[in-house]
C-alpha cells in the first residue's frame, strides 16, 4: 500500500481557481468512488472538505469541488480566497477496509 | 459538541511499546454509525492512516503498520487507545485520534480530530 501521489505545491491568486491532483492505483482511487479530500491550516487539525469524491459535508464551501478520472482524483478550488492556503491531503478507500493517504499539496494563495 | 483528547507519554525509546489513549467526550464510542481512528504525522510530512476500531471491537490496520499495531476501545470509560511496538525514530510523529464516519462499503471521512499529541521516540 503506497501513498497517493500528490504535487508537493501548487498556488494562485485570489479569485482564481486551482486544481490538486491525486493519483493512485486500481486498489485505490480507480477501483472505488471512496476518496475524501482533507484541508490542514499550520498547527492545526485536518479538516474534510470532500468525502466520496464530491460530496461535500455542511458548511464546506462550493468553492471546493470533487471529481475523479480512472486512477486520478481532483480537488478544484474556485474563487480562491486568503484562507484557502493550507495543505490539503486526498485519501482514498484501499480494499479489506484500509485507507491511504496521499502526500499532501501546499497550495500558496499568491 | 464532540471532542476527543489525545494522552500519553511524549518519549518512547527505542524498541519500547509506544501506548495512547484518546478519550471522548460529547458523544459515545458505542454508536454503531462511527468508528474510531488513529492517523500520525511525522514532523513536515504528510499523513499516514493507522487504523480504526468500531464499538463492537473489530480492527481494521494499515498493512505496513499492521504487524506491531493494536487498536481498541473502552465503553466503559469512553476511550480507545492505541499500541504500537518496536518503536523506532521512524514513529517519531504526531498521532491524532479522530471519528470515522462509516457512509457503508468503502466510505469512510473522518470528521473529527484531537489536537494531536507528539510521539518522539528517542533514547
Amino acid at each position: 500500500q503506497s501513498a497517493l501521489t500528490q504535487p508537493r505545491s501548487v498556488s494562485g491568486s485570489p479569485g482564481q481557481s486551482v486544481t490538486i491532483s491525486c493519483t493512485g492505483t486500481s486498489s485505490d482511487v480507480g477501483g472505488y468512488n471512496y476518496v475524501s479530500w482533507y484541508q490542514q491550516h499550520p498547527g492545526k487539525a485536518p479538516k474534510v472538505m470532500i468525502f466520496d469524491v464530491f460530496k461535500r459535508p455542511s458548511g464546506v464551501p462550493d468553492r471546493f469541488s470533487g471529481s475523479k478520472s480512472d486512477n486520478t482524483a481532483s480537488l478544484t478550488i474556485f474563487g480562491l480566497q486568503a484562507e484557502d492556503e493550507a495543505d490539503y491531503y486526498c485519501c482514498s478507500y484501499a480494499g479489506s477496509y484500509t485507507l491511504v493517504f496521499g502526500g499532501g499539496t501546499k497550495l500558496t494563495v499568491l | 459538541q464532540l471532542q476527543l483528547q489525545e494522552s500519553g507519554p511524549g518519549v518512547v525509546k527505542p524498541s519500547e511499546t509506544l501506548s495512547l489513549t484518546c478519550t471522548v467526550s460529547g458523544g459515545s464510542i458505542s454508536s454503531s454509525r462511527y468508528y474510531w481512528g488513529w492517523i500520525r504525522q511525522p514532523p513536515g510530512k504528510g499523513l499516514e492512516w493507522i487504523g480504526n476500531v468500531f464499538y463492537s471491537g473489530s480492527t481494521y490496520y494499515n498493512p505496513s503498520l499492521k504487524s506491531r499495531v493494536t487498536i481498541s476501545g473502552d465503553t466503559s470509560k469512553n476511550q480507545f487507545s492505541l499500541k504500537l511496538t518496536s518503536v523506532t525514530a521512524a514513529d517519531t510523529a504526531l498521532y491524532y485520534c479522530a471519528r470515522v464516519v462509516y457512509y457503508g462499503s468503502g466510505s469512510y471521512s473522518f470528521d473529527y480530530w484531537g489536537r494531536g499529541t507528539l510521539v518522539t521516540v528517542s533514547s
